[in-house]
């Protein structure tokens, strides 16, 4: 199982958009809708942003959006905020009860 | 509240082994996949495998199999995860995690555990 391909950093000022990658195959992306989201502070546990392909759990903001195209899944954050700064992983269900998650990307708000 | 609780920090030598255990409590332990993701010091995440707590069936990564063994006890809500045969790169934070609806929705303090000699 190789881990899922993401952009290793992105940034954006406060209020502006960006969108982070997650570029798997036809194996684990591309052949299930689910694919989740995590957000990691430093000495933190992750969170779960998104699940299940496009949904946010309860008390995620709605600035924070998912989709998918082919074997690549994408996160959208809206209105960044500087609490939004941290670092993201995507995560997919590979088939045979196996998971795989994304090499992370650090974003930084500006 | 879901709370998962796990063992403190740990520093072994090589060669050894190691065991993390997770408490859960707030939701019905029996009725939840339990997985085990580690990540080592500036690293991203990396699944290690799962324990399904109900009938203690088990599925690891691959790259474990041999070394990682996830048990139960549902007496005390406890899932366990012994690694073996350590080495230095072993050292890592290592979460418990419980899967939800096709995500991890409760993460586990983890527990850093250090392999140096």
């Amino acid at each position: 199982q190789s881990a899922l391909t993401q952009p290793a950093s992105v940034s954006g000022s406060p209020g502006q958009s960006i969108t982070i990658s997650c570029t798997g195959t036809s194996s684990d992306v591309g052949s299930y809708n689910l694919v989740s989201w995590y957000q990691q502070h430093p000495g933190k546990a992750p969170k779960v942003m998104i699940s299940e392909g496009t949904k946010r759990p309860s008390g995620v903001s709605n600035r924070f959006s998912a989709s998918k195209s082919g074997n690549t899944a994408s996160l959208t954050i809206s209105g960044l905020q500087a609490e939004d700064e941290g670092d993201y992983y995507c995560c997919s269900y590979a088939g045979s009860s196996t998971w795989v998650f994304g090499g992370g990307t650090k974003l930084t708000v500006l | 509240q879901v709370q998962l609780v796990q063992s403190g920090a740990e520093v072994k030598k090589p060669g050894a082994s190691v065991r993390v255990s997770c408490n859960a409590s707030g939701y019905t332990f029996t009725g939840y996949y339990m997985h085990w993701v580690r990540q080592a010091p500036g690293q991203g995440l990396e699944w290690m495998g799962w324990i399904n707590p109900n009938r203690g069936g088990t599925n690891y990564a691959q790259k474990f199999q041999g070394r990682v063994t996830m048990t139960r006890d549902t007496s005390i809500s406890t899932v366990y995860m012994d690694l073996t045969r350590l080495r230095s790169d072993d050292t890592a934070v290592y979460y418990c995690a419980r899967e939800g609806s096709g995500d991890f929705g409760y993460w586990g303090q983890g527990t850093l555990v250090t392999v140096s000699s």
